[in-house]
């Protein structure tokens, strides 16, 4: 079984600083990644995936992430946020094998941008 | 291209009534899913669909069903509902084809549901 632990359930941050939202993932099979935003009363939209290759991922609105496969991690990163960045973010993951066509989703991070 | 629609975006039930909630895609994707959002809890999978006639338990299946009569449709019912199914549920699809989105799932903007 699969399981996304998210660390923080709220981040606040203000405007232009850096921010890093943390996730960390157990599995007894190899997985892909994925990082998900949910903006204010609309639906989930993908940030970013890792399904293979270089470690470091960038995505959509200056967002990157980094998996560690020795630490089961999949961190996201935006060196510099806006206020528009306010958002629920998701880290989820999908099993490679054993006929899974389904996202596990952690419980969210709620990230403030404060002026 | 409209994407994943659901209808309705709202409801409010009384406990005991059912309901069918509609997911639309006009994407072509083979997988579709049926997700429910609780604070705290991220989204738990309800059911799923890997094609036209097909349909699997998620990890919530309880007191929901769903099916799959054409391709594009994906509905949600709720035959006796409850105040513990009070949640925002979206739907998501999802194509087989490698590229050029691969493993990418579209959700739609969610139906809020309140069960009194």
């Amino acid at each position: 079984a699969q399981s996304v632990t998210q660390l923080d359930s709220q981040v606040p941050v203000f405007e232009e600083a850096p921010v890093e939202l943390r996730c960390n993932y157990s599995s007894s099979v190899s997985v892909y990644l994925f990082w998900y935003v949910q903006y204010p009363n609309q639906g989930l939209q993908l940030l970013l995936k890792y399904l293979s290759g270089s470690t470091l991922v960038k995505g959509i609105n200056g967002f990157e992430a980094e998996f560690n496969k020795s630490q089961t991690s999949f961190h996201l990163r935006k060196p510099s946020v806006h206020i528009s960045d306010t958002a629920e973010y998701f880290c989820a993951v999908r099993p490679f094998s054993g006929g899974y066509n389904k996202l596990i989703f952690g419980a969210g991070t709620r990230l403030a941008v404060h002026p | 291209n409209a994407g994943v629609t659901q209808t309705p975006k709202f409801r409010v039930l009384k406990t005991g009534q059912s309901m069918t909630l509609l997911c639309a895609q006009d994407m072509n994707h083979e997988y579709m899913y049926w997700y429910r959002q609780d604070p705290g809890m991220g989204l738990r999978l309800i059911h799923y669909s890997v094609g036209e006639g097909t349909t699997a338990k998620g990890e919530v299946p309880d007191g929901y069903n769903v099916s799959r009569l054409k391709k594009q449709n994906f509905l949600l019912g709720l035959e006796s509902a409850a105040p513990s199914q009070t949640s925002v549920y979206f739907c998501a699809s999802r194509s087989l084809r490698r590229e050029p989105n691969q493993e990418t799932q579209y959700f739609g903007p969610g139906t809020r549901l309140l069960v009194l």
